[in-house]
């Protein structure tokens, strides 16, 4: 029973486009998600933590939460080769024993 | 950033061997963990401990057995490894509050 859901799988976008990745838990008792960057070969690096409803933004990163249902989102804005990488996301009743999902294939074409 | 090692970094057994996985880390994170990475399944919890000589079994513990022997070094054992156990194996650490793990750079395991 996977309890973290990642759409899509893969997802192609143009160099300077918007990605959009989601992420829902089928668990109720969650208080932290995460997001992790791992590129081709390397280990994964967080990228973003949001532990409260509402928006987050970190440079072209923007995280979104809405804990009534559970579901998280990541979005790149002015999307760069340097990104393509698969990103996971993260959730945890504590912070942690982690569930990671199992990913999304970003690929960004110059 | 926060620095984790692994070794080795590449391992090929054969059935039924013995294989110890090493990581250390050297940031005094009370925490530590161990994942395995497959395609399809994503990362997935093994071990994880909170101090040496503390272990808790994490979501796929079967055929393995871990110890924290100092807050800096945390095992994995396979001690009768089979082929269902090829995996690439992470090493991870965080501090108390456990908001960020930092990740080792990997050992990829080949069982015959």
């Amino acid at each position: 029973q996977q309890k973290v859901q990642q759409s899509p799988e893969s997802l192609i976008v143009p160099e300077g486009g918007m990605a959009s990745l989601n992420c829902t838990s089928s668990d109720r008792n969650v208080d932290y998600f995460w997001w992790y960057r791992q590129h081709s070969g390397k280990s994964p690096k967080m990228l973003m933590s949001i532990f409260s409803n509402g928006e987050k933004e970190e440079g072209r990163f923007t995280v979104h939460l809405n804990k009534a249902s559970l579901h998280t989102s990541l979005h790149i804005r002015d999307s760069q080769p340097s990104d393509s990488a698969l990103y996971l996301c993260a959730r945890g009743t504590n912070a942690y024993k982690v569930i990671f999902g199992k990913g999304t294939h970003l690929h960004v074409l110059p | 950033e926060a620095a984790v090692t692994q070794s080795p970094r590449n391992k090929v057994t054969v059935t039924g061997g013995n294989v110890t996985l090493s990581c250390r880390q050297t940031n005094s994170h009370n925490y530590m963990y161990w994942y395995r990475q497959d395609t399809g399944h994503g990362l997935r919890l093994i071990h994880y401990s909170y101090g040496a000589g503390n272990l808790q079994i994490g979501d796929v513990p079967d055929g393995y057995k871990a110890t924290r022997t100092t807050q800096e070094d945390f095992f994995l054992l396979l001690e009768l490894a089979s082929p269902s156990q090829t995996s690439l194996y992470f090493c991870a650490s965080s501090d108390s509050r456990g908001y960020t793990q930092y990740f080792g750079p990997g050992t990829r395991l080949l069982v015959l």
